[in-house]
């Protein structure tokens, strides 16, 4: 159980183009969703919060109208990487918790989509 | 904002060796302290987790102690193997927010 999976899994396009990454909860219900990146070599950062059916909670730093999340269901969030650039390759990491969740309970990771932008 | 420090960036033992793996944090609200292992390329993966109320947990090779007091917590792994070979995070949290230590690099060497 506690699935999570992350569409694409590696992305290479252009300077200039928005991508968009799903992250899935497969077998449970997430009204909270958490968006990571990773450059290589580097920790884990938290970008942004995600809430089904409200506004994304962006950490300090993040631009929200670069990164643009929705959490339309409980099951869905998007992160679209808009006018990506060079800088903007790294490594997206998803995680997600299902409704019920207690403080003190683990994350669930997806599998991650790599983003490499020429 | 919590901030966390992890030691040593590197680590390099032989197979059989024990590992150890340190970490301090800052926000004295921090009471949940997940490891996780990541080979190259791969998502974080759970290995062992604490919570405030315990000094020390182990599973099998693995262990975690933690002081509060000092607000630093370790990871040790017994009888390393190659496999064992991967980046390893710790983490701290109060609420439902992750944040990382810088990762440490374990190499098992034959």
């Amino acid at each position: 159980g506690a699935v999570v999976s992350q569409h694409p899994s590696w992305v290479i396009c252009k300077s200039g183009t928005s991508v968009k990454i799903e992250c899935r909860s497969l077998d449970f219900q997430a009204t909270t969703m958490f968006w990571y990146r990773q450059f290589p070599k580097q920790s884990l950062m938290l970008m942004a919060t995600s809430n089904e059916g409200s506004k994304a909670t962006y950490e300090q730093g993040v631009e929200k109208d670069k990164f643009l999340i929705n959490h339309a269901s409980l099951t869905l969030s998007t992160l679209t990487v808009t006018s990506a650039h060079p800088e903007d390759s790294s490594f997206y990491i998803c995680s997600a918790l299902p409704p019920q969740a207690r403080l003190n309970q683990p994350q669930h990771f997806g599998d991650g989509t790599r983003l490499s932008i020429l | 904002g919590e901030n966390v420090e992890q030691h040593p960036s590197t680590l390099s033992v032989q197979e059989g060796d024990s590992a150890v793996i340190k970490c301090t944090y800052s926000d004295s609200a921090s009471n949940y302290f997940p490891w996780y292992k990541q080979e190259l390329g791969k998502r974080p993966q759970l290995i062992i987790d604490i919570r405030s109320n315990v000094g020390e947990k182990k599973d099998q090779r693995i262990a975690v102690t933690l002081n509060k007091t000092a607000k630093h917590f370790s990871l040790h792994i017994t009888e390393t193997q190659p496999e064992d070979s991967a980046v390893y995070f710790c983490a701290a949290t109060a609420t439902f927010k992750l944040t990382f230590g810088t990762g440490t690099r374990l190499q098992v060497t034959l």
